[in-house]
């Protein structure tokens, strides 16, 4: 099995509406991260979370919010999707202190 | 400016040719470089990373990074279909890991 799982890994929806992207790891790492992918913009940080009670904005959090459900769990929220949320989105884990971050396998969402 | 620019490709080259991917940054504080590879419908996975100005090698592939140009390569002896991805660059700053500022990635082709 994976170490890092994302659901759903392909989601097309309207504008408006609410949807959540969901991350899980067995990697027992305490520190997790969404990303969103454009094409020639490369990965962009959303959120990051050092713990189940820390939580951070990245560099692209407008319209986007998080919940860190327990240390293995870490969904990313759209509150009223817009089409220029269309993008690939990763969830990574690391360990604290550590310097390597795992991805996910992404999930695919469209916003029309 | 992006602080870390990266040609997006394509790079179409034969099996067996040497490929050079290349990333320039604006930050002299970056200390620590990185290249991930990403697969097709895949996430991102590290690749190789160092610390210091120089080269490091792994197997058919070397990190080279010059800290006075603000320049990193990456070079991938006797290529192969199999290395056919898109590669990106990463850096950060030195025990700051939750902050990576990642290039947009290269498309690699490697025709057999």
């Amino acid at each position: 099995d994976a170490d890092v799982t994302q659901t759903p890994r392909n989601r097309i929806t309207k504008t408006g509406k609410r949807i959540m992207l969901e991350c899980s790891q067995t990697k027992g790492h305490d520190r997790m991260y969404w990303y969103r992918q454009d094409p020639g913009l490369g990965l962009r940080l959303i959120y990051y979370s050092f713990d189940v009670k820390d939580i951070n904005k990245g560099e692209i959090s407008d319209g986007y919010s998080v919940s860190r459900q327990a240390q293995a769990k870490f969904s990313l929220s759209l509150e009223s999707a817009i089409p220029n949320q269309t993008a690939l989105y990763f969830c990574a884990t690391s360990v604290s202190g550590g310097e390597t971050q795992y991805f996910g396998p992404g999930t695919r969402l469209l916003v029309l | 400016q992006k602080e870390v620019e990266q040609d997006p490709g394509p790079l179409s080259v034969p099996e067996g040719a040497i490929v050079s991917l290349n990333c320039t940054y604006s930050n002299s504080a970056f200390q620590y470089f990185m290249w991930y590879r990403q697969y097709s419908r895949k996430g991102p996975e590290l690749l190789m990373y160092t610390y210091s100005s120089g080269n490091k090698e792994d197997g058919r592939f070397t990190a080279q990074v010059d800290k006075s140009s603000k320049y990193i390569s990456l070079f991938i002896r006797d290529s192969q279909p199999s290395d056919s991805a898109t590669y990106l660059c990463a850096m950060s700053y030195l025990y700051n890991f939750n902050k990576f500022y990642f290039g947009s990635g290269t498309k690699l082709n490697v025709k057999p």
